[in-house]
């Protein structure tokens, strides 16, 4: 398997802009999770799903942002509009089994570089 | 305060020094999870605990749940386990049927040879 596959690997959008972050789980993976990571906050859940359903949005900053996971092989994170603070890497994590809890493997995309001006 | 505090932020260290970094939590876990980002940005999962101890080669991790903190050993250091290592917490079940992941804001290792 090629792991968890995240596109695109670096994204730069104008204030306003509306941004869609792509990530492929790893097949099989009934759990997909998706991260932000920032030097001033660290490395942050903001959303994730167990067989394609949402289950914890909580960590969502604000109504910009939406996920979606129309089908077991695909999730998409969007934010409109962009703001400068937006500005992360943004990583895509799947497992497996009984979730995070419960299962030592947990695999990670490469992560999007997004950078708002 | 952080629900979850790692120690130390940064660590500098010579080759083949046995390495310490610590957890502690403050919320009630049903797990505990030990990363790795190296520094070209990858996460790796190194270990799930939940108890005990547990061992992958030269790491080592621990938890003790009466105290809230876990700890991650490396022995025989070498310069490749140069990277930051982060600390999240699972935590109990919500009434929602929810688990909230929390992370430490992680530990940069140095590792001269």
């Amino acid at each position: 398997d090629a792991g968890v596959i995240q596109s695109p690997r670096h994204e730069v959008t104008e204030m306003g802009q509306e941004v869609t972050l792509r990530c492929k789980p790893i097949s099989g993976h009934d759990y997909l999770f998706w991260y932000r990571q920032t030097m001033m906050r660290g490395l942050e859940l903001l959303i994730y799903f167990n067989n394609n359903v949402p289950i914890d949005d909580s960590g969502m900053p604000e109504d910009r942002f939406s996920a979606k996971m129309p089908n077991a092989s695909f999730s998409t994170l969007k934010i409109q509009p962009s703001e400068p603070r937006d500005s992360a890497v943004y990583f895509c994590a799947s497992t497996y089994e009984h979730g995070w809890g419960q299962s030592p493997e947990a695999f990670f995309g490469q992560g999007t570089r997004l950078t708002v001006v | 305060k952080n629900e979850v505090e790692q120690s130390p932020q940064n660590l500098t260290a010579q080759e083949g020094e046995f390495i310490t970094i610590n957890c502690s939590y403050s919320v009630g876990i049903s797990a505990l999870h030990w990363l790795q980002q190296h520094p070209g940005g990858g996460i790796v999962s190194l270990f799930m605990l939940s108890s005990g101890k547990k061992k992958h080669g030269r790491l080592i991790a621990t938890i003790n749940i009466q105290e809230k903190h876990s700890s991650l050993h490396i022995t025989a250091s070498h310069p490749r386990d140069s990277a930051v290592y982060i600390c999240a917490v699972l935590g109990a079940w919500t009434i929602q049927g929810a688990q909230k992941l929390v992370f430490g804001q992680g530990t940069r290792l140095t590792i001269n040879p």
